[in-house]
C-alpha cells in the first residue's frame, strides 16, 4: 500500500458533463502528478503540481485542469467530457528535493466511463 | 522526445519457467532514470525498481533481475521460476526532470500470464 488514496474509484458520466477526481498524497510528499491510462495502453502524463503551482504539462487540452491544496491533496477537473476521456486516472505523489529521482507512489486510480 | 518501447504485448508461460520482458528507450538526456512497475488487475502501479543512467550494474532481487545496457538503450526484466502471482501488466518507464519533480514516460506494457 502506497498511502495515496483516490476518489471516487469508479464513475460514469455523459458527454459534455464535468468531472472532479480527488487524490490524497502520501504523508510528507509535496508533488503530485496525474496520469491518464486508456484501456490497453500505458499511462500518459497529464500534469504535475508542486507547491500548488502547475509544474509541467503533457499533451492534454486546457479542459483538463488541476489544483493542489496546502495539505498537498489534489484535484483533477475535466470539462466538456468526450468519449475518449474514458480511462483510468492515476494520481502519483512524490517528495521533491534537488536531484529527486522521481520515485512516484501511485494510487489505485479512478476509472471514468463517458457515455 | 522521450520514448519507451515494449515490443512484447503479451507473454504466456507455464509456472516455473523463466521469462524476460524487453524494454528499449530513447532519450537525449545524459542523466535519467529507468523504472519498472507492475500493474495487477486492481489498477495500482507497484514500483519494482529504479536505475540511474550512470549505474549499469545488473541487479537481482529474489526472483527478479534487471539487465541495463546503455549501449543498446535497453533495460530488460527477467523473472526466474515464474509463479501464478506474477501475472500482471508490466510497464517500463523513463523519467525526465521538470524542475519541480519528475515526469515518467511509460511504454505500452507487457501482459504477462503465468499458467499453473
Amino acid at each position: 500500500e502506497t498511502g495515496v488514496t483516490q476518489s471516487p474509484t469508479h464513475l460514469i458520466k455523459t458527454r459534455g458533463q464535468q468531472v472532479t477526481l480527488r487524490c490524497s498524497s502520501q504523508s510528507g510528499h509535496n508533488t503530485v502528478s496525474w496520469y491518464q491510462q486508456a484501456l490497453g495502453q500505458g499511462p500518459q502524463f497529464i500534469f504535475q503540481y508542486y507547491r500548488e503551482e502547475e509544474n509541467g504539462r503533457g499533451n492534454f487540452p486546457p479542459r483538463f485542469s488541476g489544483l493542489q491544496f496546502p495539505n498537498y491533496s489534489s484535484e483533477l477537473n475535466v470539462n466538456a467530457l468526450e468519449l475518449d476521456d474514458s480511462a483510468l486516472y492515476l494520481c502519483a505523489s512524490s517528495h521533491m528535493t534537488f536531484g529527486n529521482t522521481g520515485e512516484l507512489f501511485f494510487g489505485e486510480g479512478s476509472r471514468l466511463t463517458v457515455l | 522526445a522521450q520514448k519507451v518501447t515494449q515490443a512484447q504485448t503479451e507473454i504466456s508461460v507455464v509456472e516455473k519457467e523463466d521469462v524476460t520482458l524487453d524494454c528499449v528507450y530513447e532519450t537525449r538526456d545524459t542523466t535519467y532514470y529507468l523504472f519498472w512497475y507492475k500493474q495487477p488487475p486492481s489498477g495500482e502501479l507497484v514500483f519494482l525498481i529504479r536505475r540511474n543512467s550512470f549505474d549499469e550494474q545488473n541487479e537481482i532481487s529474489g526472483r527478479y533481475s534487471w539487465n541495463f545496457q546503455k549501449s543498446t538503450s535497453s533495460f530488460n526484466f527477467t523473472i526466474t521460476a515464474s509463479q501464478v502471482v506474477d501475472s500482471a501488466v508490466y510497464f517500463c518507464a523513463l523519467s525526465d526532470w521538470l524542475g519541480g519533480g519528475s515526469r515518467l514516460t511509460f511504454g505500452e506494457g507487457t501482459q504477462l500470464t503465468v499458467n499453473p
